[in-house]
């Protein structure tokens, strides 16, 4: 079945360092979607790319949906406490056969002042 | 105001004590999924609704049923709870299954 790897797992920054993730999946992605999940909360939506090669920003959140549509990444600029949490990517199979989200296993991004 | 309510948020249960979660969603969406969380292995899809009496499996479906009845509730329900199911639970829901999820605020479930 279809794979969503997400690495790194873990990131340590400082502040005001940039932070990636990268997501890549065994098969081409119908869309992408990135959800943030503060500890102690829930997955909360950041964002869907459709489209391959797709660019999003999000002040100073950029989000990226490969060519082949099997690969995205998430690039935080300047990051700052509020980053803290973990990201996770998630994308449905570009198939007609049925519909699953699978979420990659995350990054957990840790920010000290 | 638009969300996913799910209850209980915490449950201890007994093993083979069925139980049901309960999950509602306020914005006429279509697509419900379950989730379970736990460290190390990110989200996984229990299972999924795509409409009214339309369900089905995820990548770990054994030990759980759901039902959807009505478009705005998807329950989940443990028949025989066991230890390994244990867990963080979530319930998602989405306008159409290629759109955002929105997700409840959890419930953390110990079988003992």
């Amino acid at each position: 079945g279809q794979q969503v790897m997400q690495i790194p797992q873990y990131q340590h920054v400082q502040e005001g360092e940039d932070f990636t993730t990268y997501c890549n999946s065994s098969t081409t992605l119908s869309n992408i979607q990135w959800y943030k999940q503060r500890p102690g909360g829930h997955p909360v939506f950041l964002i869907q790319l459709v489209k391959s090669g797709e660019v999003k920003k999000q002040k100073r959140l950029t989000f990226q949906f490969g060519e082949a549509k099997k690969n995205s990444s998430l690039h935080i600029t300047a990051t700052q406490t509020t980053d803290v949490g973990t990201y996770f990517c998630a994308g449905p199979p570009d198939s007609n056969s049925g519909y699953a989200l699978n979420f990659g296993k995350g990054t957990s991004l840790l920010v000290t002042p | 105001e638009a969300q996913v309510t799910q209850n209980p948020r915490y449950l201890i249960t007994v093993t083979g004590k069925k139980l049901t979660v309960t999950c509602s969603q306020n914005m006429n969406h279509e697509y419900m999924s379950w989730y379970r969380q736990d460290p190390g292995l990110g989200l996984r899809q229990i299972y999924y609704s795509m409409n009214v009496e339309v369900t089905d499996k995820g990548d770990v479906p054994e030990g759980y049923k759901v039902s959807r009845k009505e478009k705005r509730n998807f329950p989940l329900i443990l028949e025989s709870p066991s230890p390994n199911q244990t867990s963080l639970y979530f319930c998602a829901s989405s306008l159409r299954g290629l759109y955002g999820y929105t997700f409840g605020s959890g419930t953390r479930l110990t079988v003992v």
